[in-house]
């Protein structure tokens, strides 16, 4: 199916630990984004892409990595997971700079 | 630096009124676009409407419109005809590289 899709919907893993959230996009589109969305609030940007291997750090960088080898992936990792970082995550992907991006439905990850 | 900012954390009326949201950012540029987003309580962010700054002619898609003033840097969104399904946050994106966003405003549609 076309879209962008996120693994897993839920995660609970405990301090300390090493998470990765995946992202998958069928549109072959550029720019891909990480997003987290604390209970209540706006989105903040963690990381973006303007293509494979070209990554930024956005305003919230700190205590994660991404990667993007392939076009489709932008897998984000938690290195070592501490509570702050409990949120709901965002993927999202667009075709170019100015167009609208597309979202993921979100994983909302728990950190125990 | 550029900024989005939606003045109004949240905001309640009743099913089948009028309700306009605010958003007012901050820009150097004269190219480029705006984004209205919703997210219901399912999560899911659902492009509502968009306006490129090129065009004079507010965007319009069905019940929702925007009203776009360019020297103030305002974008505004208006639903007609308000409905319960409307309830949600909303979201004002000013597109460029990286996007920015502003902090949302839940609408809350009364019955």
């Amino acid at each position: 199916d076309a879209g962008i899709t996120q693994s897993p919907r839920y995660k609970i893993t405990e301090t300390g630990r090493q998470v990765t959230l995946m992202c998958h996009q069928t549109w072959s589109h550029s720019y891909m984004f990480w997003y987290r969305q604390d209970l209540g609030h706006g989105l903040r940007l963690i990381y973006y892409s303007a293509a494979a291997d070209i990554t930024d750090k956005g305003e919230v960088s700190d205590g994660y990595v991404v990667s993007r080898s392939k076009t489709e992936n932008f897998p984000l990792t938690l290195e070592s997971a501490t509570r702050s970082q409990t949120s709901v995550y965002f993927c999202a992907s667009s075709a170019n700079q100015f167009t609208e991006a597309f979202f993921g439905q979100g994983t909302r990850l728990t950190v125990v | 630096a550029q900024t989005v900012t939606q003045s109004q954390p949240e905001m309640s009326v009743q099913e089948a009124e009028t309700v306009t949201l605010s958003c007012t950012y901050d820009t150097s540029e004269n190219n480029y676009y705006l984004f209205w987003y919703k997210q219901p309580p399912s999560r899911q962010m659902i492009l509502v409407i968009r306006q490129e700054a090129y065009k004079q002619q507010n965007a319009t898609e069905n019940r929702f419109s925007v009203n776009f003033q360019k020297a103030a840097k305002s974008f505004s969104l208006k639903i007609s005809d308000s409905q319960l399904g409307d309830t949600a946050m909303y979201f004002c994106a000013f597109m460029k590289w990286p996007p920015i966003w502003g902090a949302g405003t839940k609408l809350i549609i009364k019955p």
